[in-house]
């Protein structure tokens, strides 16, 4: 089957410094990943499509410059929370497009900004 | 714009009961549903996927179907048990085959 590790799982860090998220596809290639992000009591919700070697789209009322998204190969996107502030704490998890029906998803990552 | 949206968004049942989760969505051109358990605190974990030429898909104690005509999919669980306690997630294609919009949410609970 289709693997995505995301990493770090877990992750709490301070207020004002940035944190990066890796989202992997481990045995298949993925041209475009899938950045979501859920806030306590809410439903998951798109932020952003990662193309490999192209800018990000990002959905309206997410901020490109603070959320920065890198494609740099066919196998991994990463997600950098800049200047991370206690609001931006959320669950965030990634899915990889295998070809141009299915997309798996990775476990996620817990971000706490303290 | 596809929306998704679960009732109930919370339920609480006693062990053994068998239980039906509903999902409906807004525009039902879409390829396929998925359904999805969240632990707390946790990751996803994909349940079952349906493809829009299929009505219904089993695995184990959950039955998923699929209208797509009435823009809805329930999700069965037979014989609930303590471990089935849990946040469980519809998703439909959103503009796309990959992207997905997932549903509410609908919190269960199954009191041993």
């Amino acid at each position: 089957g289709a693997v995505v590790s995301q990493h770090p799982s877990r992750v709490i860090c301070k207020s004002g410094t940035s944190v990066k998220i890796e989202c992997r596809s481990l045995d298949f290639q993925a041209t475009t990943m899938f950045w979501y992000r859920q806030f306590p009591k809410q439903s998951l919700m798109l932020m952003a499509t990662s193309n490999e070697g192209s800018k990000a789209t990002y959905e309206q009322g997410v901020e490109k410059d603070k959320f920065l998204i890198n494609h740099a190969s066919l196998t991994l996107s990463t997600l950098t929370v800049t200047s991370a502030h206690p609001e931006d704490s959320s669950f965030y998890i990634c899915s990889a497009a295998r070809g141009s029906t299915e997309a798996f998803f990775g476990q996620g990552t817990r971000l706490t900004v303290v | 714009k596809q929306e998704v949206t679960q009732i109930p968004a919370a339920l609480s049942v006693p062990e053994g009961e068998n239980l039906v989760l509903n999902c409906s969505f807004t525009d039902s051109a879409i390829y396929n549903l998925q359904w999805f358990r969240q632990d707390p605190g946790k990751g996803l974990t994909s349940l079952l996927l349906i493809q829009s030429s299929q009505r219904e898909q089993t695995s184990g104690r959950l039955n998923a179907s699929l209208d797509k005509s009435s823009g809805r999919s329930t999700l069965y669980i037979a014989a609930s048990q303590p471990g089935d306690s849990a946040t469980y997630l519809c998703a439909v294609p959103s503009g796309g085959y990959q992207k997905v919009t997932f549903g509410t949410g609908t919190k269960l609970q199954v009191i041993p």
